[in-house]
């Protein structure tokens, strides 16, 4: 079975400074990994994804994300970031052999300050 | 255009009332899901549907079921909610050979 770890529940940080989020997965086959976001109210909207490949990901909004296979990590980064990206953002992981059914990290609440 | 709609986005129920949720969607894909989402907490799986076959999370308690009469329309039903069950509640979307997931905005449940 796969598992996600989101290690920051919460990141605060002045707008247009950059952001990393953390993200770790355990998975003993290939993984696929996404990085959702989640705007409050709404449902989750995809940010990018790891399929195979580059291990650079780019996604909207100026997003992208690296894919470490020798550290099981997914971190998602910006350069830049403006108080619209005030949100929850979740990383997720599945494989083939789940059926592609996701399993969520418990989510890192980005709060941009002015 | 909205392509997963989940209706309605607020509602409120009874303690051991039953209550239905509905999604449908525009977009003709194959599999559908329903997450359950507590505060402050990741979505949880509770179902998802091949086409019509169902397939629950061994977890899921049996106080839920669902219903998918057709391609575009799914339901979850509640039969007895609890406290517990308070949460907003995600159908998502998605075609077999394509891993992204369409959500809906949710419907938020509250049991009184």
């Amino acid at each position: 079975a796969q598992s996600v770890t989101q290690l920051d529940s919460q990141v605060p940080v002045f707008e247009e400074a950059p952001v990393e989020l953390r993200c770790n997965y355990s998975s003993s086959v290939s993984v696929y990994l996404f990085w959702y976001v989640q705007y409050p109210n709404q449902g989750l909207q995809l940010l990018l994804k790891y399929l195979s490949g580059s291990t650079l990901v780019k996604g909207i909004n100026g997003f992208e994300a690296e894919f470490n296979k020798s550290q099981t990590s997914f971190h998602l980064r910006k350069p830049s970031v403006h108080i619209s990206d005030t949100a929850e953002y979740f990383c997720a992981v599945t494989t083939k052999a789940a059926g592609n059914k996701l399993t969520f990290g418990g989510g890192t609440r980005v709060l941009v300050k002015p | 255009d909205a392509m997963v709609i989940q209706n309605p986005r607020y509602q409120v129920t009874q303690f051991g009332k039953p209550v239905t949720l509905s999604c449908s969607q525009t977009l003709n894909h194959n599999v559908m899901y329903w997450y359950q989402q507590k505060s402050s907490q990741a979505p949880k799986l509770l179902f998802h549907y091949y086409d019509k076959d169902f397939n629950n999370e061994a977890d899921t308690p049996d106080n839920f079921q669902s219903r998918r009469p057709n391609t575009s329309f799914c339901f979850l039903d509640i039969r007895s909610p609890g406290l517990g069950d308070a949460a907003m509640y995600l159908c998502a979307t998605r075609t077999l050979n394509n891993e992204k997931l369409f959500f809906g905005s949710g419907t938020q449940l509250s049991v009184l």
